[in-house]
């Protein structure tokens, strides 16, 4: 198992519906947890951070977390043709586990059709 | 203007060369990261430094070296024991225990 899973793709979604992501991770001592946006060959731009459960809501974006269930996700709603890119999502494991790094999942690609 | 450098954007190498690829950052983070990038995947972590003169092996270390001299500086050199380094490079800093890590806009090696 992964420790960081997110549905494969390629993801596509009409102009201005909801667009939505999913990521599992396997270490329950999780504690942080990030959603980058990667251009195609442009480097990740973090977008989203949570580090407790529920929702946070930035904009257009909607990161859910739900550590019971070990899943974070990403919603972006109306989307648009400029949020066409590569979503990865990351966790920090925690010092005791993995001491100050991340562990990204491989990316979901999301194509917004005009 | 805060940020991370990288340079260069490109680079080309013969086998059998060693490459030194260049990371500054000026957020005054203590935290600094690389990772490699092959097309279509994640990000995989090469090293890690945590503080000034201090630096982890991450998972893919073998045929890389790095020193942090400085606080701003972090540089990678790809050896020529890497047996493929063709990738896009990436530097990153962070912050804290959330680790929440920010990065600079890469390096594409290609060696031939």
């Amino acid at each position: 198992q992964k420790e960081v899973e997110q549905n494969s793709g390629p993801l596509s979604v009409p102009e201005g519906a909801i667009a939505s992501l999913n990521c599992t991770y396997s270490d329950r001592g999780s504690q942080s947890f990030f959603w980058y946006r990667q251009y195609s060959g442009k480097s990740p731009e973090l977008i989203m951070s949570i580090y407790s459960n529920g929702d946070k809501e930035d904009g257009r974006f909607t990161a859910q977390l739900n550590k019971a269930s070990q899943y974070v996700s990403l919603l972006i709603r109306d989307s648009q043709p400029s949020d066409s890119a590569t979503y990865l999502c990351a966790v920090n494991r925690g010092r005791e586990t993995s001491g100050s790094r991340l562990t990204f999942g491989e990316g979901t690609q999301l194509t917004v059709n005009p | 203007d805060g940020g991370i450098t990288q340079s260069p954007k490109y680079l080309f190498r013969k086998e059998g060369q060693n490459v030194t690829l260049s990371c500054e950052q000026n957020l005054n983070h203590d935290a600094m990261y690389w990772y490699r990038q092959d097309p279509g995947q994640g990000l995989r972590l090469i090293y890690y430094s945590q503080i000034v003169n201090d630096f982890q092996k991450g998972d893919i270390a073998e045929g890389y070296s790095v020193s942090r001299e400085k606080k701003e500086s972090f540089p990678l050199t790809v050896t020529s024991a890497q047996k493929n380094p063709t990738a896009f490079y990436l530097c990153a800093s962070g912050t804290g225990s959330i680790n929440e890590q920010y990065f600079g806009p890469g390096t594409r090696l290609t060696v031939t």
